[in-house]
Protein backbone atom coordinates (compact mmCIF):
# COMPACT_ATOMS: atom_id res chain seq x y z
CA UNK A 1 0.00 0.00 0.00
CA UNK A 2 1.05 3.64 -0.66
CA UNK A 3 3.29 4.99 2.15
CA UNK A 4 3.32 8.62 3.83
CA UNK A 5 6.62 9.68 5.58
CA UNK A 6 6.75 12.77 7.08
CA UNK A 7 9.86 14.78 8.41
CA UNK A 8 11.01 15.50 10.82
CA UNK A 9 9.67 13.39 13.68
CA UNK A 10 9.96 16.11 16.19
CA UNK A 11 10.57 20.35 15.88
CA UNK A 12 11.33 22.50 18.46
CA UNK A 13 11.11 26.36 17.86
CA UNK A 14 11.46 30.00 19.52
CA UNK A 15 8.73 31.81 18.63
CA UNK A 16 9.29 33.83 15.97
CA UNK A 17 11.13 31.34 13.67
CA UNK A 18 9.95 29.89 10.24
CA UNK A 19 9.31 26.02 9.97
CA UNK A 20 9.08 23.55 6.86
CA UNK A 21 7.21 20.27 7.21
CA UNK A 22 7.79 17.53 4.42
CA UNK A 23 5.08 15.04 3.73
CA UNK A 24 6.77 12.17 1.26
CA UNK A 25 4.15 9.66 -0.52
CA UNK A 26 5.24 6.56 -1.99
CA UNK A 27 2.51 6.56 -4.96
CA UNK A 28 -0.09 9.04 -6.99
CA UNK A 29 -2.80 10.25 -4.89
CA UNK A 30 -6.16 11.98 -5.61
CA UNK A 31 -6.38 13.90 -2.11
CA UNK A 32 -4.02 15.45 0.32
CA UNK A 33 -4.67 16.76 3.67
CA UNK A 34 -3.08 18.74 6.54
CA UNK A 35 -4.37 18.78 10.08
CA UNK A 36 -3.13 20.21 12.97
CA UNK A 37 -3.86 18.25 16.30
CA UNK A 38 -3.63 20.77 19.30
CA UNK A 39 -2.12 20.23 23.05
CA UNK A 40 -5.70 19.04 23.81
CA UNK A 41 -6.19 16.71 21.11
CA UNK A 42 -8.45 18.52 18.51
CA UNK A 43 -7.47 17.93 15.03
CA UNK A 44 -8.17 20.76 12.61
CA UNK A 45 -8.06 20.86 9.24
CA UNK A 46 -5.57 23.01 7.74
CA UNK A 47 -5.25 22.50 4.05
CA UNK A 48 -7.13 20.55 1.29
CA UNK A 49 -4.38 20.46 -1.72
CA UNK A 50 -4.14 17.61 -3.63
CA UNK A 51 -1.41 20.00 -5.71
CA UNK A 52 -0.54 23.99 -6.17
CA UNK A 53 -0.29 26.44 -3.36
CA UNK A 54 -2.63 27.68 -0.44
CA UNK A 55 -1.98 30.17 1.61
CA UNK A 56 -4.31 30.81 4.92
CA UNK A 57 -2.73 33.51 6.99
CA UNK A 58 0.75 32.14 8.29
CA UNK A 59 0.52 29.12 6.69
CA UNK A 60 0.74 28.22 3.58
CA UNK A 61 1.07 24.65 2.10
CA UNK A 62 2.95 23.54 -1.39
CA UNK A 63 1.82 20.00 -2.91
CA UNK A 64 4.01 18.76 -6.10
CA UNK A 65 2.11 15.60 -7.15
CA UNK A 66 4.28 14.85 -9.64
CA UNK A 67 7.04 14.59 -7.24
CA UNK A 68 5.16 12.87 -4.46
CA UNK A 69 5.78 15.49 -2.09
CA UNK A 70 4.30 18.09 0.22
CA UNK A 71 5.28 21.01 2.39
CA UNK A 72 3.54 22.78 4.81
CA UNK A 73 5.24 26.31 6.21
CA UNK A 74 4.78 27.81 9.64
CA UNK A 75 6.12 31.87 9.37
CA UNK A 76 6.71 33.87 12.68
CA UNK A 77 5.62 30.63 14.90
CA UNK A 78 3.63 31.00 17.83
CA UNK A 79 3.35 29.02 21.29
CA UNK A 80 -0.63 28.28 20.06
CA UNK A 81 1.25 26.56 16.90
CA UNK A 82 2.36 23.44 19.15
CA UNK A 83 0.99 20.65 18.39
CA UNK A 84 1.27 17.56 15.90
CA UNK A 85 1.08 18.37 12.21
CA UNK A 86 -0.47 15.31 10.07
CA UNK A 87 -0.43 15.04 6.14
CA UNK A 88 -3.12 12.44 5.10
CA UNK A 89 -3.51 11.89 1.69
CA UNK A 90 -6.38 9.41 -0.08
CA UNK A 91 -6.41 7.14 -3.41
CA UNK A 92 -8.78 5.75 -4.79
CA UNK A 93 -10.89 4.71 -1.70
CA UNK A 94 -12.42 6.78 0.81
CA UNK A 95 -9.98 5.91 3.26
CA UNK A 96 -7.32 8.62 4.41
CA UNK A 97 -3.77 7.32 4.54
CA UNK A 98 -1.75 9.05 7.40
CA UNK A 99 1.60 9.83 8.25
CA UNK A 100 3.27 10.08 11.12
CA UNK A 101 3.31 13.00 12.41
CA UNK A 102 5.62 16.18 12.85
CA UNK A 103 5.42 17.20 16.43
CA UNK A 104 6.05 21.02 17.08
CA UNK A 105 7.01 22.41 20.05
CA UNK A 106 7.26 26.54 20.29
CA UNK A 107 8.79 28.39 23.39
CA UNK A 108 8.13 31.60 24.13
CA UNK B 1 -22.44 25.46 14.75
CA UNK B 2 -20.33 21.59 14.78
CA UNK B 3 -19.72 20.31 11.62
CA UNK B 4 -19.13 16.73 12.99
CA UNK B 5 -19.90 16.30 16.65
CA UNK B 6 -19.32 13.51 18.94
CA UNK B 7 -20.41 12.44 22.20
CA UNK B 8 -19.19 11.78 24.87
CA UNK B 9 -15.96 13.70 24.79
CA UNK B 10 -14.45 11.56 27.70
CA UNK B 11 -15.20 8.35 28.45
CA UNK B 12 -13.90 5.95 31.83
CA UNK B 13 -15.43 2.51 31.94
CA UNK B 14 -14.56 -0.05 33.44
CA UNK B 15 -13.52 -3.28 31.63
CA UNK B 16 -16.06 -5.63 30.49
CA UNK B 17 -18.61 -2.70 30.65
CA UNK B 18 -20.40 -2.07 26.80
CA UNK B 19 -20.39 1.62 25.61
CA UNK B 20 -21.37 3.73 22.71
CA UNK B 21 -20.13 6.81 20.97
CA UNK B 22 -22.32 8.98 18.87
CA UNK B 23 -21.21 11.11 15.70
CA UNK B 24 -23.27 13.32 13.99
CA UNK B 25 -22.57 15.43 11.36
CA UNK B 26 -24.72 18.07 9.70
CA UNK B 27 -22.18 18.75 6.70
CA UNK B 28 -24.41 16.77 4.17
CA UNK B 29 -21.55 14.74 3.73
CA UNK B 30 -22.52 10.99 2.14
CA UNK B 31 -19.15 9.52 3.69
CA UNK B 32 -18.91 8.67 7.43
CA UNK B 33 -15.45 7.54 9.55
CA UNK B 34 -14.16 5.83 12.70
CA UNK B 35 -10.32 6.27 13.26
CA UNK B 36 -8.71 5.15 16.44
CA UNK B 37 -5.75 7.23 17.86
CA UNK B 38 -3.27 5.05 20.19
CA UNK B 39 -0.57 6.33 22.44
CA UNK B 40 1.76 6.97 19.70
CA UNK B 41 -0.46 9.41 18.18
CA UNK B 42 -0.85 6.93 15.22
CA UNK B 43 -4.71 7.17 13.43
CA UNK B 44 -5.35 4.20 12.07
CA UNK B 45 -9.16 4.02 10.08
CA UNK B 46 -11.46 1.52 11.37
CA UNK B 47 -14.66 1.56 9.43
CA UNK B 48 -16.39 3.96 6.68
CA UNK B 49 -19.97 4.02 5.26
CA UNK B 50 -20.90 5.75 2.40
CA UNK B 51 -24.71 6.32 2.10
CA UNK B 52 -25.45 4.30 5.44
CA UNK B 53 -23.75 1.17 3.61
CA UNK B 54 -20.21 -0.28 4.92
CA UNK B 55 -17.25 0.06 2.99
CA UNK B 56 -14.18 -0.06 4.81
CA UNK B 57 -14.43 -2.77 7.97
CA UNK B 58 -10.43 -2.45 8.49
CA UNK B 59 -9.23 -5.60 11.28
CA UNK B 60 -10.90 -5.15 14.39
CA UNK B 61 -12.06 -7.20 16.70
CA UNK B 62 -15.93 -7.95 16.54
CA UNK B 63 -16.44 -6.29 19.95
CA UNK B 64 -16.61 -3.22 17.53
CA UNK B 65 -20.06 -2.70 15.75
CA UNK B 66 -20.59 0.69 13.90
CA UNK B 67 -24.00 1.31 13.04
CA UNK B 68 -25.39 4.37 10.68
CA UNK B 69 -29.18 4.72 10.93
CA UNK B 70 -29.00 8.00 8.61
CA UNK B 71 -26.43 9.46 6.26
CA UNK B 72 -25.35 11.62 9.04
CA UNK B 73 -25.08 9.62 12.08
CA UNK B 74 -22.23 6.68 12.69
CA UNK B 75 -22.34 5.59 15.89
CA UNK B 76 -19.63 3.04 17.62
CA UNK B 77 -21.12 0.22 19.54
CA UNK B 78 -18.01 -1.46 21.89
CA UNK B 79 -19.17 -4.89 23.78
CA UNK B 80 -16.62 -6.27 26.31
CA UNK B 81 -14.06 -3.22 26.73
CA UNK B 82 -10.67 -4.34 27.22
CA UNK B 83 -7.82 -2.19 28.70
CA UNK B 84 -6.05 -2.31 25.23
CA UNK B 85 -9.74 -0.16 23.83
CA UNK B 86 -8.16 2.74 25.42
CA UNK B 87 -7.12 5.38 22.78
CA UNK B 88 -9.13 8.83 21.50
CA UNK B 89 -11.66 7.82 18.74
CA UNK B 90 -12.48 10.73 16.35
CA UNK B 91 -15.47 10.24 13.46
CA UNK B 92 -15.29 12.24 10.31
CA UNK B 93 -17.00 13.09 7.40
CA UNK B 94 -16.46 13.69 3.81
CA UNK B 95 -18.32 14.18 0.60
CA UNK B 96 -18.49 11.98 -2.41
CA UNK B 97 -15.63 9.50 -2.93
CA UNK B 98 -12.16 10.20 -2.93
CA UNK B 99 -11.10 13.17 -3.44
CA UNK B 100 -12.75 15.44 -0.70
CA UNK B 101 -12.03 17.22 1.89
CA UNK B 102 -12.34 15.15 5.52
CA UNK B 103 -13.87 16.86 8.27
CA UNK B 104 -13.05 15.37 11.87
CA UNK B 105 -15.21 15.52 15.14
CA UNK B 106 -13.07 16.50 18.38
CA UNK B 107 -12.56 13.40 19.40
CA UNK B 108 -13.62 10.73 22.51
CA UNK B 109 -10.79 10.01 24.98
CA UNK B 110 -12.04 6.41 26.04
CA UNK B 111 -10.06 5.25 29.26
CA UNK B 112 -11.02 1.76 30.71
CA UNK B 113 -9.71 0.76 34.25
Amino acid sequence: GIQVEQSPPDLILQEGANSTLRCNFSDSVNNLQWFHQNPWGQLINLFYIPSGTKQNGRLSATTVATERYSLLYISSSQTTDSGVYFCAVVRSNYQLIWGAGTKLIIKP
Amino acid sequence: DTAVSQTPKYLVTQMGNDKSIKCEQNLGHDTMYWYKQDSKKFLKIMFSYNNKELIINETVPNRFSPKSPDKAHLNLHINSLELGDSAVYFCASSHGQGARQAFFGQGTRLTVV
